[in-house]
């Protein structure tokens, strides 16, 4: 079983249309949460941290749900621009500090 | 505001040869790694350095080595490429180590293919 897992997608959605990700993760050790997003043949870069309490950042809302062991991501009003691969990052504390990377959904956001 | 900027962006190499992917960061970080990235695998870490003169390994080190002369710069090199190689390698650094506050800045990729 992958330490971090995520529907690879695609999720083809119109603009305006509100859609939600989720990635679930198996070390119940992991501490800290995360969203990257890939822009097709580009580098990732940091979307937002996943706080116990939840997080929004404008029209993304992340959340982490520790008992079931899932972090979910919720795109409102979806814009052309959103169009992307969006990574789920786990941090996993311990004698090596490290973060691993799920494989990435991709969405399409269609005018 | 260069961030990580990575060279060659792209390389064609034959099955054997050697090459040298060069990182360099002009933001003061002590925090670096080389990953890669292939399909349906996620990124990957195969060497990372927590600061100047040190190196470690990450999850596939395995036909890579790496060194960290200076403090801003971290390369990777592949001494006899073989087609597993492929891939597209990212080099990042950070402040804090790994997932202090989760946010690796990214090169924009150097992408490998192995004949």
């Amino acid at each position: 079983r992958k330490e971090v897992e995520q529907d690879p997608g695609p999720f083809n959605v119109p603009e305006g249309a509100t859609v939600a990700f989720n990635c679930t993760y198996s070390n119940s050790a992991s501490q800290s949460f995360f969203w990257y997003r890939q822009d097709c043949r580009k580098e990732p870069k940091l979307l937002m941290s996943v706080y116990s309490s939840g997080n929004e950042d404008g029209r993304f809302t992340a959340q982490l749900n520790r008992a079931s062991q899932y972090i979910s991501l919720l795109i409102r009003d979806s814009k052309l621009s959103d169009s992307a691969t969006y990574l789920c990052v786990v941090n996993i504390w311990g004698a090596t500090n490290k973060l691993i990377f799920g494989t990435g959904t991709l969405l399409a956001v269609q005018p | 505001n260069a961030g990580v900027t990575q060279t060659p962006k792209f390389r064609v190499l034959k099955t054997g040869q050697s090459m040298t992917l060069l990182c360099a960061q002009d933001m003061n970080h002590e925090y670096m790694y080389w990953y890669r990235q292939d399909p349906g695998m996620g990124l990957r870490l195969i060497h990372y350095s927590v600061g100047e003169g040190t190196t470690a390994k990450g999850e596939v080190p395995d036909g890579y080595n790496v060194s960290r002369l200076k403090k801003q710069n971290f390369l990777l090199g592949l001494e006899s490429a073989a087609p597993s190689q492929t891939s597209v390698y990212f080099c990042a650094s950070s402040r804090q180590l790994a997932g202090g506050t989760g946010e690796l800045f990214f090169g924009e990729g150097s992408r490998l293919t192995v004949l």
